[in-house]
């Protein structure tokens, strides 16, 4: 079944770690987006893909980085500069194009010990 | 730049009956596109409904309908025949080339549906 998948479920981080979060699709396509969900509210983005070795920040880059190596693959890592990380991780996916869906994953939440 | 606004934090509804869902948006882009998503506790984003700016007929999906008033800037998502399931959190949410077609999200409206 094509879908995107979101590793691991739950993620904990000590502090001054870096962790880092996967997003794999297999539905071919292009533009790869990964946002943040704080409780209550909604979707905030941190970067977005929308080629292969091409990203951008979105709205709240700082203390996270992204890598886009291949095009099913666009992992997240959150680094020991992000000093609020607990929340609600999403990978998204779509085509390139105006009308076309972005399609989740099923997210991760990272919490700080 | 855009913006989404949802203006319902929390509805309440019985099941069986329709419930309307607020959302608008403010844009200068001529070309756009609405989607409306929903958020059941366990997370997951999942899609149900997607209009055009340019789109001459309401979208509907199966019990979603969207309501599109262009000129209001207005697209409110119809649930009609409410089920237990439809608990839920929905975002409506935009794209368009001013916004490099990143998707904007609302804040979201929280539904309860009580048996």
């Amino acid at each position: 079944d094509g879908g995107i998948t979101q590793s691991p479920k739950y993620l904990f981080r000590k502090e001054g770690q870096n962790v880092t979060l996967s997003c794999e699709q297999n539905l071919n396509h292009d533009a790869m987006y990964w946002y943040r969900q704080d409780p209550g509210q909604g979707l905030r983005l941190i970067y977005y893909s929308q080629i292969v070795n091409d990203f951008q920040k979105g709205d709240i880059a700082e203390g996270y980085s992204v890598s886009r190596e291949k095009k099913e693959s666009f992992p997240l890592t959150v680094t020991s500069a992000q000093k609020n990380p607990t929340a609600f991780y999403l990978c998204a996916s779509s085509k390139a194009a105006l009308r076309e869906t972005q399609y989740f994953g099923p997210g991760t939440r990272l919490l700080v010990l | 730049a855009q913006k989404i606004t949802q203006t319902q934090p929390g509805m309440f509804v019985q099941e069986k009956e329709a419930v309307t869902l607020d959302c608008t948006y403010d844009t200068s882009d001529q070309s756009y596109g609405l989607f409306w998503y929903k958020q059941p506790s366990s997370g997951e984003m999942i899609f149900l409904i997607y209009q055009g700016s340019y789109d001459e007929q309401n979208a509907t999906e199966g019990r979603y309908s969207l309501n599109f008033q262009k000129a209001r800037k207005s697209a409110n998502l119809v649930i009609s025949a409410s089920q237990l399931g439809d608990s839920a959190m929905y975002f409506c949410a935009m794209r368009g080339p001013s916004n490099d077609y990143k998707l904007s999200f609302g804040a979201g409206t929280t539904v309860t549906v009580r048996a």
